[in-house]
Parts: C-alpha cells; structure tokens; sequence
C-alpha cells in the first residue's frame, strides 16, 4: 500500500512565525503536492514538483514555498504565518505520466491531513 | 482553466438507495478521477477513468464519462451509512500534472 505521511496532524503557531509542514511517501513518485482546503473553496493547489528540486506554482502560491531536496520527501514553508493561512494543509503523490499532448498526473495519494491554526 | 464543478452540493439520502453525483468541467482532460473524504481527514481515491474510457466499475461503485458534455458521474449503488462523506471529482488535463478539484458533494446516508 502506498503512504504517504504527513509531520503533524494538528499545529498551532503564532503570527510571524516560520512554519515547516513536511510530506513523506515511499512509492518512488515523481510527482509530489500540496493543496489547502477551506470551507466553501474546496481544494485548492499551492506547489507541486514533478522532480528533485523541481517546482511549479499553483493557484495559490502567495505566502509559501517549497522544498523537494529528496525524492520521497515535500517541504511546505510559510516564511511568516498569517491567520489567513488557517486551514488544513493536505499533501499528495504521484506517478507521472507523459502523453503525447503534454503530461498528466496518475491517481493521488493523500496524506492524512494537517490542521493549521495561526493565532 | 479547468474549473468546474461537482452537483449537488449536497444530497441526503436513506440507507439503501443509490446516490448520483455529479461532475462538470470546461476544457479538454487527459483523465478524471473521484476521491471520497471522510470529516477531517484526507481524500482517498476511489476510480480513476480516461478519456477514452466511458465506463468504470469497482464494487458498489459505478463512474461514467460523456466527454461530448464534459461531464462525469459517480453511482454509489446499495448505499451504507458509512459511505457518508464528500466526494470529489478531480480533473487532469492539458500539458501539467496536476489535477483542478470542484468543492466536492456531501453524501449523508441516513440508517
């Protein structure tokens, strides 16, 4: 079965502060994302990679970064947390595929989730 | 874009019925995909079909494609009350990687 795992479950930080959001899975995917979700907007795409050290932004960039240094391993990074990055923060995985018109994602594995509160 | 939507917002439904959701989106796409997550949780994907796919089936689970309409369906067959949960039809096209996802439809299936 594929994991993919997720550093916390739930965090609470204080505005300003540096947060670290890590993603783990050990399916060997090229792929590699993360999206938050709010009440009302559904998913929404941050960052993905689709290689070590490689990233494309999202819908939804402003206010984050990423880093890809291992294959397995996606690291989300609020530089200086604000209490409109209050949500859940979700990773996923997955293999790439390259078609003929361009590239696609396979299935997604998603993390468990992790519950953000910037107070 | 791809943005499109899945409908209803929410259906409610009794233990035993079949519930229908639906999933629209305007541009061309490679693959579609339906996930299911549960409150608070993260999504777990259920049936991924192709666009040159028009029908796939997994258990009580049936997903079809009408790309002329650009629009999808999942049957949920024989409904339980642990298939309560938000579903969600995410929509992988173009020349990137990564799937565009509608704000999802609540199933609440009452025992």
């Amino acid at each position: 079965d594929v994991k993919v795992t997720q550093s916390s479950r739930y965090l609470v930080k204080r505005t300003g502060e540096k947060v670290f959001l890590e993603c783990v899975q050990d399916m060997d995917h090229e792929n590699m994302f993360w999206y938050r979700q709010d009440p009302g907007l559904g998913l929404r795409l941050i960052y993905f990679s689709y290689d070590v050290k490689m990233k494309e932004k999202g819908d939804i960039p402003e206010g984050y970064s990423v880093s890809r240094e291992k294959k397995e391993r996606f690291s989300l990074i609020l530089e200086s947390a604000s209490t409109n990055q209050t949500s859940m923060y979700l990773c996923a995985s997955s293999f790439l595929f390259r078609l003929a018109g361009g590239r696609s994602t396979d299935t997604q594995y998603f993390g468990p989730g992790t519950r953000l509160t910037v107070l | 874009s791809q943005q499109g939507e899945e409908d209803p917002q929410a259906l409610s439904i009794q233990e035993g019925e079949n519930a229908t959701m639906n999933c629209s989106y305007k541009t061309s796409i490679n693959n579609l995909q339906w996930y299911r997550q549960n409150s608070g949780r993260g999504l777990v994907h259920l049936i991924l079909i192709r666009s040159n796919e028009r029908e796939k089936h997994s258990g009580r689970l049936r997903v079809t494609l009408d790309t002329s309409k650009k629009s999808s369906s999942l049957l949920i067959t024989a409904s339980r009350a642990a298939d309560t949960a938000s579903y969600f039809c995410g929509r992988s096209g173009g020349s990137n990687y990564k799937l565009t996802f509608g704000k999802g439809t609540l199933l609440t299936v009452n025992p």
